[in-house]
């Protein structure tokens, strides 16, 4: 069973600091993604991150994937209220960079004006 | 771009009662869709991959005889939550991929099952 482990489980700050989520497994997974879910509804993609090293870069959230694909981390710089949500990533097996995915515990993001 | 269509958003029914949820692929053929579940303030669990035209595959723990998930076409999943019970309420999910294109997993916006 691969296994996520994703921190912290709850942030909560201030408007315009910084913050970083991460996510470690000992396992290798095919592609990474992370996604943001409001309450009551379903998870929206925010980025696939598939290459080792590889560095994307959404508005002021970038997100990376580990060398060896094993790990991932979010930062949102200059947090604003319309940030918080709970955050998930969540890695693709199967063979396949976007087959079955397993999600770590979630981050739930509280970000105060 | 690619919608998932989940049916319905919220059941709340007795305890006992049967309870079947739609998944379908609008716009795209999913092969496959994911059945997960989700409790307040956790991440999604990961119930079973519905196979179309063939058996689902359920992960570990998960009862095959209560958590029965049909694929029959392309574009519709069920799960029927069977004989429901108050610990089955939860937030359950699905999603599904384009079969067509190698893209992430889209996801639907859940239904609220509530039993009493």
């Amino acid at each position: 069973t691969q296994l996520l482990e994703q921190s912290p489980q709850f942030l909560s700050i201030q408007e315009g600091e910084n913050l970083t989520v991460y996510c470690n497994s000992s396992s290798v997974f095919s592609s990474l993604q992370w996604y943001r879910q409001e309450p009551g509804e379903g998870p929206v993609l925010l980025v696939t991150v598939v290459t080792g090293g590889e560095v994307k870069k959404l508005k002021r959230l970038t997100f990376q994937f580990g060398d060896a694909r094993k790990d991932s981390s979010l930062h949102i710089t200059a947090a604003q209220p319309g940030d918080t949500g709970l955050y998930l990533c969540a890695g693709a097996t199967g063979g396949t960079s976007y087959g079955k995915l397993t999600f770590g515990q979630g981050t739930i993001l509280t970000v105060h004006p | 771009g690619a919608v998932v269509s989940q049916h319905p958003s919220r059941v709340i029914c007795k305890s006992g009662t049967s309870v079947k949820i739609e998944c379908r692929s609008l716009d795209f053929q999913a092969t496959t869709m994911f059945w997960y579940r989700q409790f307040p303030k956790q991440s999604l669990m990961l119930m079973a991959t519905s196979n179309e035209g063939s058996k689902a595959t359920y992960e570990q723990g998960v009862e095959k005889d209560k958590f029965l998930i049909n694929h029959a076409s392309l574009t519709l999943s069920t799960l029927t939550v069977t004989s429901a019970h108050p610990e089955d309420s939860s937030f359950y999910i699905c999603s599904a991929r384009d079969r067509a294109s190698n893209q992430p997993q889209h996801f639907g916006d859940g239904t609220r099952l509530s039993i009493l």
